[in-house]
């Protein structure tokens, strides 16, 4: 079973720009049709953030859809989440994770702040 | 968009006992769903998917069913460790939305 391995800052500043990888181990992005992000405000319910496809269409959550890209790398061993203008309300876990019967990321707390 | 309600928001019941968690979508997803566990601290863990497939080392007393706009996870048995968050989603379509939790906690 393929396993998730997330890494990025846990600190970004407002208006800043979050970036995480994702980085897949025994696996490559081929082996599922899809891969996610998702995230959960401290003491909150989880709120998906996005996918991207095989054929590399993505989609969004509308009321992310702006300020997120979700992308492959080239070497197809690693996905990576983009989120721009961030905020304080953007305080999050993020979680990237794989369709399934996948599994998920070990999860990053971003915190937004000066 | 999809909603899911989840209900009941918090679940009171002791090991031994058998727990009936329910998520109501919306609209018809057919067999759209999956079933997560969550312990703080920890990422979400895939217990069903297609509405009552279990994943991989889930046992038996843990069952999913449910089709169209209703569904449920029965957990029987309780163990010590199935008190946790549970949270069902929904991919029926291309916006992706989850529950917002059902919490099972010891009486």
């Amino acid at each position: 079973q393929v396993q998730l391995q997330q890494s990025g800052p846990g600190l970004v500043r407002p208006s800043g720009t979050l970036s995480l990888t994702c980085a897949l181990s025994g696996a490559s992005i081929d082996n599922a049709n899809w891969w996610t992000w998702v995230r959960q405000p401290p003491g909150m319910g989880l709120e998906w953030v996005g996918d991207i496809y095989l054929n590399g269409t993505t989609n969004y959550n509308p009321s992310l859809k702006s300020r997120v890209t979700i992308s492959v790398a080239k070497s197809k061993t690693q996905f990576s989440l983009k989120m721009t203008s961030m905020t304080a309300a953007d305080t999050a876990v993020y979680f990237c994770a794989s369709p399934p019967p996948g599994g998920w990321g070990q999860g990053t707390l971003v915190t937004v702040s000066s | 968009e999809i909603v899911l309600t989840q209900s009941p928001g918090t679940l009171s019941l002791s090991p031994g006992d058998s727990a009936t968690l329910s998520c109501r979508a919306s609209q018809s997803i057919g067999r759209h769903l999956a079933w997560y566990q969550q312990k703080p601290g920890q990422a979400p863990r895939l217990l069903i998917y297609d509405a009552s497939t279990r994943a991989t080392g889930i046992p038996a007393r843990i069952r999913g069913s449910g089709s169209g706009t209703d569904f449920t996870l029965t957990i029987t048995s309780l163990e010590p460790e199935d008190f946790a968050v549970y949270y069902c989603r929904q991919r029926s379509d291309w916006l992706v939305t989850f529950g917002q939790g059902t919490r099972l906690e010891i009486k």
